[in-house]
C-alpha cells in the first residue's frame, strides 16, 4: 500500500514569507508526528496528532509555527515570517495509536525546506 | 528528559566485514523501547531494529543484532557482512511505553555509515 507522502519535496522560500508544508500519512492510522531535521542533527519532535486534536505541541520552537490536521488525515504544518534558522528538513510520520511495540512510526520522504 | 548520545559521528567499513555503532542514552524509567533507524540520501527513515527494554534477549534482524546493556544504558547495533546498501546514516531512537503519553521518538545526533568496496 502506500506509504507517507509529503508535498512539497522541497520549498525555497524568502525570510519572513509564510509556507505551509503537508502530510498525507498511511490510510488509517490515527497517530501523526512532526519532526525537524536540522543539517547534521538528528529529527527532533515537533507536534503529535491524535486523530483530529494536537495531542502534544511541545515542540513547537514558537508561535510562528502551527500544525492542523482538521479530518484526522492530511496534516499540514504552517511557519509564519519564515526565518534563516527555519531551514531544516521537516519530516512527518504515522502508526497505529495505542502504542504498540510493533505499531512503528512510518516515515515520509520529507520536505526540505531553505529559507533564503 | 530522556536523552540519546551517539558518540562516532562517522564510521567506515569494509564490504563483507563487521561494524558496531554506539548509542547510551539517558532516561528515569524502567520500561521503554529502543531502535535503530537508517537513513539513506532519499531521506526516507528506515526501521531496522527495535528492542524492548524489558526483554534481555538482544534483538536479531538478519545481518543486524544488537547489544543492549540495560544497567549501562548503553543500545549498539551490529552490522555483519557489511553491504555497499548498508552505507547511510544511522539513529538511535528511544520512545515511552507508558500508556497515554505521547509515543515521541528522541534520536540521537547519527553516526554516518560509509561501506568501501
Amino acid at each position: 500500500g502506500a506509504g507517507v507522502s509529503q508535498t512539497p519535496s522541497n520549498k525555497v522560500t524568502e525570510k519572513g514569507k509564510y509556507v505551509e508544508l503537508r502530510c498525507d500519512p498511511i490510510s488509517g492510522h490515527t497517530a501523526l508526528y512532526w519532526y525537524r531535521q536540522s543539517l547534521g542533527q538528528g529529527p527532533e519532535f515537533l507536534i503529535y496528532f491524535q486523530g483530529t486534536g494536537a495531542a502534544d505541541d511541545s515542540g513547537l520552537p514558537n508561535d510562528r509555527f502551527f500544525a492542523v490536521r482538521p479530518e484526522g488525515s492530511v496534516s499540514t504544518l504552517k511557519i509564519q515570517r519564515t526565518e534563516r534558522g527555519d531551514s531544516a528538513v521537516y519530516l512527518c510520520a504515522s502508526s497505529l495509536e495505542n502504542g504498540s511495540f510493533y505499531n512503528e512510526q512510518f516515515f515520509g520522504p520529507g520536505t526540505r525546506l531553505t529559507v533564503l | 528528559a530522556q536523552t540519546v548520545t551517539q558518540s562516532q559521528p562517522e564510521m567506515s567499513v569494509q564490504e563483507a566485514e563487521t561494524v558496531t555503532l554506539s548509542c547510551t542514552y539517558d532516561t528515569s524509567e524502567s520500561d521503554y523501547y529502543l531502535f535503530w533507524y537508517k537513513q539513506p540520501p532519499s531521506r526516507q527513515m528506515i526501521l531496522v531494529i527495535r528492542q524492548e527494554a524489558y526483554k534481555q534477549q538482544n534483538a536479531t534482524e538478519n545481518r543486524f543484532s544488537v547489544n543492549f546493556q540495560k544497567a549501562a544504558k548503553s543500545f549498539s547495533l551490529k552490522i555483519s557482512d557489511s553491504q555497499l546498501g548498508d552505507a547511510a546514516m544511522y539513529f538511535c531512537a528511544y520512545r515511552r511505553k507508558r500508556r497515554g503519553s505521547n509515543y515521541k521518538l528522541t534520536f540521537g545526533k547519527g553516526t554516518l555509515l560509509t561501506v568501501n568496496p
